[in-house]
């Protein structure tokens, strides 16, 4: 199968600690996506790649938090020093193409518990 | 910025009954509107999408919407449901000129034996 990947699928911190996720798109596309889901609510957009370049930022994504998609290929998103509001689905979606109409193909998400 | 409403939060319908879930949306053009769906433990898997054209449209699972844009609304449709489509819905807008796409809260569908 060659969906969008993530790891780890679960991760379990306590408050202050830093975490990282990982994100594997569909192998063409040049397009990728961080979204957050709190329970109830739709996923919130946070931020996405060009290629290897960050090109939109939510105001959602504080200085805490980063990503990165060094070659262009899989992505990290980093958070620094957890807090408990930071827990959260974390989901990530890649598309081919350059214009935001074009279908997201999303990861199963990694769950984040911030104790 | 665009934004979307999903007015209802848990539908129960019965299998074979015909469902209609919601969807509003605010965005001074032409938006591009997304269905999506949820199953548990599952990734969104896009349904339908809208961006110009026939306002009717079709999707995958027997699924369709219809753009109306006197009423800003994006409606999913299908005619019988089936128990495997128990699952969360969420509509979404996108636009041209960004790409940050909303998503509403998403609506529960249950689905009576």
């Amino acid at each position: 199968d060659t969906g969008v990947s993530q790891n780890p699928r679960h991760k379990i911190t306590k408050r202050g600690q830093n975490v990282t996720f990982r994100c594997d798109p569909i192998s063409e596309h040049n397009r990728l996506y961080w979204y957050r889901q709190t329970l109830g609510q739709g996923p919130e957009f946070l931020t996405y790649f060009q290629n290897e370049a960050q090109l939109e930022k939510s105001r959602l994504l504080s200085d805490r938090f980063s990503a990165e998609r060094p070659k262009g290929s899989f992505s990290t998103l980093e958070i620094q020093r957890t807090e408990q509001g930071d827990s959260a689905m974390y989901l990530c979606a890649s598309s081919l193409g350059r214009g935001s109409y074009n279908e997201q193909f999303f990861g199963p998400g990694t769950r984040l518990t911030v104790l | 910025a665009q934004s979307v409403t999903q007015p209802d939060i848990h539908i129960t319908v019965s299998e074979g009954a015909s469902l209609e879930l919601r969807c509003n949306y605010s965005y001074g053009a032409t938006p591009y509107l997304f269905w999506y769906v949820q199953s548990p433990g599952q990734g969104l898997q896009l349904l339908l999408k809208y961006f110009s054209g026939d306002t009717l449209v079709q999707g995958i699972k027997g699924f369709e919407a219809e753009f109306k844009r006197s009423q800003s609304s994006f409606n999913l449709r299908k005619p019988s449901v089936h128990w495997s489509d128990a699952a969360e819905y969420f509509c979404a807008v996108g636009a041209p000129n960004n790409n940050d796409m909303r998503f509403g809260a998403g609506t529960r569908l249950t689905v009576k034996p």
